[in-house]
């Protein structure tokens, strides 16, 4: 069974605190990307991965930094937590053959005060 | 204007109905098209997937594509309470590495 895991389901972290949140995936996916859920807006790209040590923005990196060192884990560091980027944070990988077929992990829920 | 509108229900209906669901899109390089289902804390899953035009069916499942009029729409029939979740269109042009998705829409199905 394939597999996108985040390490955290539910997060809460104070105003200005460095974030990590972790993905692995299971399935050798070249491409990695992470999202943010917000009700009425759907899911936004942030960043995509589609090598190690490769990274794209998406439509909102600001406030954002990603990290891929290996192949199978994609980092998203929130450099200065704010407020407003409390939402639902989801990782996806999808391989380089089949890219329009991306598997979800379960979600991060980020809540900073 | 956004790339995908998706009326975002929510979308209440009894057991055993017809669903429909719909969403427009502006981009004509779109040629990828698909339908997402999420279930309540967890993440997106993968429903069906059409390229360019015409129907695809799958079970209960039908996907159409008509792409003179922008416009796609996922069918459930005979829906079940099983079927209550948000459903997301998601669209894609060749060679892009970036999917457009929909806002989503909540259907709840009553037994």
């Amino acid at each position: 069974d394939v597999k996108v895991t985040q390490s955290s389901r539910y997060l809460v972290k104070r105003t200005g605190e460095k974030v990590f949140l972790e993905c692995v995936q299971d399935m050798d996916h070249e491409n990695m990307f992470w999202y943010r859920q917000d009700p009425g807006l759907g899911l936004r790209l942030i960043y995509f991965s589609y090598d190690v040590k490769m990274k794209e923005k998406g439509d909102i990196p600001e406030g954002y930094s990603v990290s891929r060192e290996k192949k199978e884990r994609f980092s998203l560091i929130l450099e200065s937590a704010s407020t407003n980027q409390t939402s639902m944070y989801l990782c996806a990988s999808s391989s380089l053959d089949r890219n329009t077929e991306a598997f979800f992990g379960q979600g991060t829920r980020l809540t900073v005060v | 204007q956004k790339e995908v509108e998706q009326d975002p229900g929510p979308l209440s209906v009894p057991e055993g109905a017809i669903v429909s669901l719909n969403c427009t899109y502006s981009n004509s390089a779109f040629q990828y098209f698909m339908w997402y289902r999420q279930y309540s804390r967890k993440g997106p899953e993968l429903l069906m997937y059409t390229y360019s035009s015409g129907n695809k069916e799958d079970g209960r499942f039908t996907a159409q594509v008509d792409k003179s009029s922008k416009y796609i729409s996922l069918f459930i029939r005979d829906s079940q309470p099983s079927d209550s979740a948000t459903y997301l269109c998601a669209m894609k042009a060749t060679g892009g590495f970036k999917t457009i998705f929909g806002a989503g829409t909540r259907l709840f199905v009553k037994a």
